[in-house]
């Protein structure tokens, strides 16, 4: 069984830019999270979907983050404008009807 | 406010050894226990999970100790390998594991040979 699948690995934009990240659960999980990882830091939650419904975006900072997650399935975080400050590991994770939640491998962003 | 407060931030073990790491959180209302294992570039992996109806649970050389009282929970690890040296982070959520997860800082974990 696959994975919790995110793109791209690796982004290096110059401030004021737009970003876009793209996340693909593990096939059946309806609830699909946005965490943000800070270096040496534990991961800190943006958001949290169940099935298309933003539930709970209470930390996503939407002056300049939005998601998104359409058919239920797959999501993209977007920042737009990139601050300097956004520069960090933003991380999807996926959980199905049990309480465990599985991560995928991030995606760096470096603001230039 | 930091609901979930982790110890030490870095730990040496000796291989064979045990290494201990330990939590305390704020949320009374937190239901559900889990430490992840994170190595540099990969995502943090679920190791184990315990719920506060429970005081240890133990998954091979992995055990968490619970304390609902003190609310503080602990996660051993036996007979500690190279191959463990990592980040271990806890964390706790409400609903079962559905409300997200609240992580503790980690603790950057290195077993000597």
């Amino acid at each position: 069984e696959a994975g919790v699948v995110q793109s791209p690995r690796y982004k290096i934009i110059e401030k004021k830019q737009p970003v876009a990240f793209w996340c693909n659960p593990i096939s059946g999980h309806n609830t699909l999270y946005w965490y943000l990882q800070n270096l040496g830091q534990g991961p800190e939650l943006l958001i949290r979907y169940e099935n298309e419904e933003a539930v709970d975006d209470s930390q996503l900072p939407k002056d300049r983050f939005s998601a998104e997650r359409l058919k239920g399935v797959d999501s993209t975080l977007k920042i737009q404008p990139a601050e300097l400050g956004d520069s960090a590991v933003y991380l999807c994770a996926s959980r199905g009807t049990g309480a465990a939640s599985f991560f995928g491998p991030g995606t760096r962003l470096t603001v230039l | 406010q930091q609901q979930v407060k982790q110890s030490p931030q870095s730990l040496i073990v000796q291989k064979g050894g045990i290494s201990i790491i330990n939590c305390a959180y704020e949320n009374t209302a937190f239901d559900y226990f889990p430490w992840y294992q994170q190595f540099p570039g990969k995502g943090p992996a679920l190791l184990i999970a315990i719920r506060p109806d429970v005081s240890e649970k133990k998954e091979g050389r992995f055990t968490i100790s619970f304390n609902k009282s003190a609310k503080q929970f602990s996660l051993h690890i036996m007979d500690s390998q190279p191959g463990d040296s990592a980040t271990y982070f806890c964390a706790a959520s409400r609903g079962g594991g559905a409300d997200g997860l609240t992580f503790g800082k980690g603790t950057h974990l290195i077993i000597q040979p």
